[in-house]
This record gives structure tokens, C-alpha cells and sequence, in this order.
């Protein structure tokens, strides 16, 4: 199995303030004959489903506003909030969908400093 | 629109089999390249993927699981129902169906809380 690590485990930003989280797999997500990372990012907010940012690691969902930005490749991948809204506190996991069996981060939970 | 819904029991006692039914609209099995998965959620931990069906029957499992988990469709009632034998408290969690784009799930139902306790 895949395994994908996240860091840190939690982090506490103001409001309008960048935020950066980091995922990392035990193998490479990246397709060489598509040239595609097979890595993506959800949002958690309590009570509620994960909801679908980041798709080929850096391709944003359609309504994701622009201040969610996907970045990496190969083993090491980055989600970045550059002005982080009280919206946006959540539970941010990445998801491997490579190979089954799918996995998935132990999460970020972003915060408000 | 594309809407899924899971349903169930929400208390089971250890050792029994638990069967969770997605009902979904807004797509069909029948059609090519589709799919329905499950994944869960111990309270206050993170995401499991468990299973995938997809519209030729081509089923995945999550190795851990694969012995007590069987998925199947049932194309004219747009239902997936998923069963896990023999659990555990430790099985205790929200169960999710989700339609996966290709292995990503990018359509989640809002889940259902399963405890198992005696």
C-alpha cells in the first residue's frame, strides 16, 4: 500500500495569512506516460463530507476559489491557502488515487491564530 | 444533479454483519466508466477507503478488510450496498458513498454513523 504522510498535524494561521501544508507518499504518484501526480486534496468541515479541492495535484476543483493552490510531484506535494478565511477552517487531508487500495493523509486541521 | 445517500443501521452488536445501501440519483451504473465507492470514518480520525464497484462489476477492496467486505450493485434500483462481517467496536465510525471520477471520488453522500457496542 501507498502510505502518505501529512504535516504538520495541525496548524493555527490569521485570518488572511498564508497557510501551508505538506503530504508526502512512500512511492511516486507520477504517471510517467501522462505526466499526471495522481495526488489530491479534500476539505473536512465538521459534521459535513469531505468536499474535492485539488485534483492532479494542482488542478482546482470547478468552484474552488483561487486562493487554494496545489503544488508537487512525485512524492512531495503542497496545499497552500495564501489568505487564509474563516471558511476555511477545516480538516485538509490528501488522497492518493494512483493504485488501489486508494489512500488517504492523516489530515491538517487549520485554525485561526 | 448528482446526489447519493447512504442508509443503515446505526447500532450493531460485535461479531453481526453490517449492511449499508447507497441510493443515488443523478447517474447510472449501466453506463461505462462509472463507479460507487465506500469509505469511513472513526469518530475523530481520519479517512478509510474501504471498496469500489464500478459499471462492469469490476470490484476493489481494501486489503485489510477484503476478507469480512463485499460490494455489490444493483443497476435498476441505483443502489450499492456494501456488507462487513463479523465487527468491532472498532468498526464504530461514519460510513460514506462517494462517486469516484475514474479512483477520485469527487461526489460524497453526507454519510451515516454506525456504532457497534454490545
Amino acid at each position: 500500500d501507498i502510505v502518505m504522510n501529512q504535516s504538520p498535524d495541525s496548524l493555527a494561521v490569521s485570518l488572511g495569512e498564508r497557510a501551508t501544508m505538506n503530504c508526502r507518499s512512500s512511492q511516486s504518484l507520477l504517471n510517467s506516460i501522462n505526466n499526471k501526480n495522481y495526488l489530491a486534496w479534500y476539505q473536512q468541515k465538521p459534521g459535513q463530507p469531505p468536499e474535492l479541492l485539488i485534483y492532479w495535484a494542482s488542478t482546482r476543483e470547478s468552484g474552488v476559489p483561487e486562493r487554494f493552490t496545489g503544488s508537487g510531484s512525485g512524492t512531495d506535494f503542497t496545499l497552500t491557502i495564501s489568505s487564509l478565511q474563516a471558511e476555511d477552517v477545516a480538516i485538509y487531508y490528501c488522497q492518493q488515487y494512483y493504485t488501489t487500495p486508494l489512500t488517504f493523509g492523516g489530515g491538517t486541521k487549520v485554525e485561526v491564530k | 444533479q448528482i446526489t447519493l445517500k447512504e442508509s443503515g443501521p446505526t447500532l450493531v452488536k460485535p461479531t453481526q454483519t453490517l449492511t449499508l445501501t447507497c441510493t443515488f440519483s443523478g447517474f447510472s451504473l449501466s453506463n461505462g466508466g462509472v463507479g460507487v465507492g465506500w469509505v469511513r470514518q472513526p469518530p475523530g480520525k481520519a479517512l478509510e477507503w474501504l471498496a469500489l464497484i464500478y459499471w462492469d462489476d469490476d470490484k476493489r477492496y481494501s486489503p485489510s478488510l477484503k476478507s469480512r467486505l463485499t460490494i455489490t450493485k444493483d443497476t435498476s434500483k441505483n443502489q450499492v450496498v456494501l456488507t462487513l462481517t463479523n465487527v468491532d467496536p472498532v468498526d464504530t465510525g461514519t460510513y460514506y458513498c462517494g462517486r469516484p471520477r475514474g479512483r477520485l471520488i469527487d461526489y460524497w453522500g453526507q454519510g451515516t454513523l454506525v456504532s457497534v457496542s454490545s
